[in-house]
């Protein structure tokens, strides 16, 4: 896992709440990337960040957002949670050669 | 609408036979290609990668082709082992390390 962690590692919650996920990276990596995973549609990105405050939309990003203050912190926030965004969570970091590091996954279920 | 696309969701093969993935892409951008492995409740691992300037690239028992006229790359396991029974996902990019976009996985599973 190359020093991705990723936080809370499960979490349940009502439709309507906000929900904030964490990864949290050791390595000084540049990049860093949130993806879903969803049974039929494999991993899908949905933001990344390119550098401090850098951040871009990714493939499915409505409904979603990210911060980035640190090198080592990216946060997702889902502002007000919908059971369409019950999922397994990935966060993802890594530079400028071929190998993202992928933590090991928060699983959100939103009722 | 998919960029990457696995079409097989699943494989089965015996042990010591060969395992083969096939992943199909249709952006042309797309120059770098990784293959992932990922085992349950856990984040997918690197296997291998490779660049549009080659057509092959080997790594131990592992090794992935790329067509590029015919945007189709294949990973090729030999001899194919209990452990390797995972999911395997392929993702491709226009830029090395930036930004991959992945495919759906194919479950491969290896019977003893």
């Amino acid at each position: 896992d190359a020093g991705i962690t990723q936080s809370p590692r499960h979490k349940v919650t009502e439709t309507g709440t906000p929900v904030t996920l964490r990864c949290h990276q050791t390595e000084n990596h540049r990049y860093m990337y949130w993806y879903r995973q969803d049974p039929g549609h494999g991993l899908r990105l949905i933001h990344y960040s390119y550098g401090v405050k850098d951040t871009d939309k990714g493939e499915v990003s409505d409904g979603y957002s990210v911060s980035r203050s640190k090198t080592e912190d990216f946060l997702l926030t889902l502002e007000s949670a919908t059971s369409s965004q019950t999922s397994v969570y990935f966060c993802a970091a890594g530079g400028d050669t071929d190998t993202q590091y992928f933590g090991p996954g928060t699983r959100l279920t939103v009722l | 609408d998919q960029q990457v696309k696995q079409n097989s969701p699943s494989l089965s093969v015996q042990e010591g036979r060969i395992s083969i993935l096939n992943c199909d892409y249709t952006n042309s951008m797309f120059d770098y290609f990784l293959w992932y492995k990922k085992y349950p409740a856990e984040g997918p691992t690197f296997l291998i990668s490779i660049s549009s300037i080659k057509d092959k690239n080997e790594d131990g028992r592992f090794t992935v082709f790329l067509n590029k006229s015919a945007k189709h790359l294949s990973l090729h396991i030999v001899p194919s082992q209990p452990g390797d029974s995972a999911v395997y996902f392929c993702a491709a990019s226009a830029l090395r390390g930036y930004k991959y976009i992945f495919g759906t996985g194919t479950r491969l599973k290896v019977l003893a």
